[in-house]
């Protein structure tokens, strides 16, 4: 099955500051990728996802990146908030269920 | 609200007891996945519907879980003689597919969280 592995597991950036989380997966026939983002006792909600086909997509500060070459996708947040402070979970697909990473927590210091 | 709902929210069940929860999907999404999440880690999968169908259980789901979707719409999932390692967050989620060989994206529910004593 998929095995996909999330990097780093804490992530603390000064307000303003970029946050970078990288993933890796193990499937290569995997080709949908979304990024969820889960606040304390919160469902994780859907932020940005892309495709195989693509390299990369951008969403206003939000940013994702594929090597399908390489099997590694990243999240890239720009102009860190307060707001961004959360845990994030990368995911990987083939076409039905999703194989989660073990999530990257962010705290983004004011 | 038109988003993925679950009930109960929380549950407090004593070991050796059944448990039931209920998922209602976004109206109209054709699939909908159960998956657990512990704490610190991501959700897992534990079994899908298209419709009604059922089409694939995880490794994960023992003989004492089964989920049910007999209309198509909402979806049940039943853990019957509870053990304290079933304690965990169970996420429900749906998407609206149109091709079945191509992932959509999916939307969580709230989740129920069920404690075992």
């Amino acid at each position: 099955g998929e095995n996909v592995e999330q990097h780093p597991s804490t992530l603390s950036v000064q307000e303003g500051d970029s946050a970078v989380i990288k993933c890796t997966y193990s499937d290569s026939a995997s080709n949908y990728f979304p990024w969820y983002k889960q606040e304390l006792g919160k469902r994780p909600q859907l932020i940005i996802d892309i495709r195989s086909n693509v390299g990369e997509k951008k969403d206003q500060r939000i940013a994702v990146t594929l090597n399908k070459t390489a099997k590694h996708f990243s999240l890239h947040i720009t102009e860190t908030q307060p707001e961004d402070s959360a845990v994030y979970f990368c995911a990987a697909s083939k076409w039905n269920k999703l194989s989660f990473g073990a999530g990257t927590t962010v705290t983004v210091r004011a | 609200d038109t988003g993925v709902s679950q009930d109960p929210r929380h549950k407090i069940t004593k070991r050796g007891q059944n448990v039931t929860f209920r998922c209602d999907p976004i109206s109209e999404h054709n699939r909908l996945y159960w998956y657990r999440q512990t704490l610190g880690q991501g959700p897992e999968f534990l079994t899908y519907f298209q419709n009604e169908a059922q089409l694939e259980k995880s490794r994960l789901l023992s003989d004492r879980f089964s989920a049910e979707r007999p209309k198509g719409s909402f979806s049940t999932l039943e853990i019957q003689r509870t053990e304290q390692g079933d304690s965990a967050m169970y996420l429900c989620a749906s998407s609206s597919t149109i091709e079945t060989s191509v992932a959509y994206e999916q939307y969580f529910g709230p989740g129920t969280r069920l404690t075992v004593t």
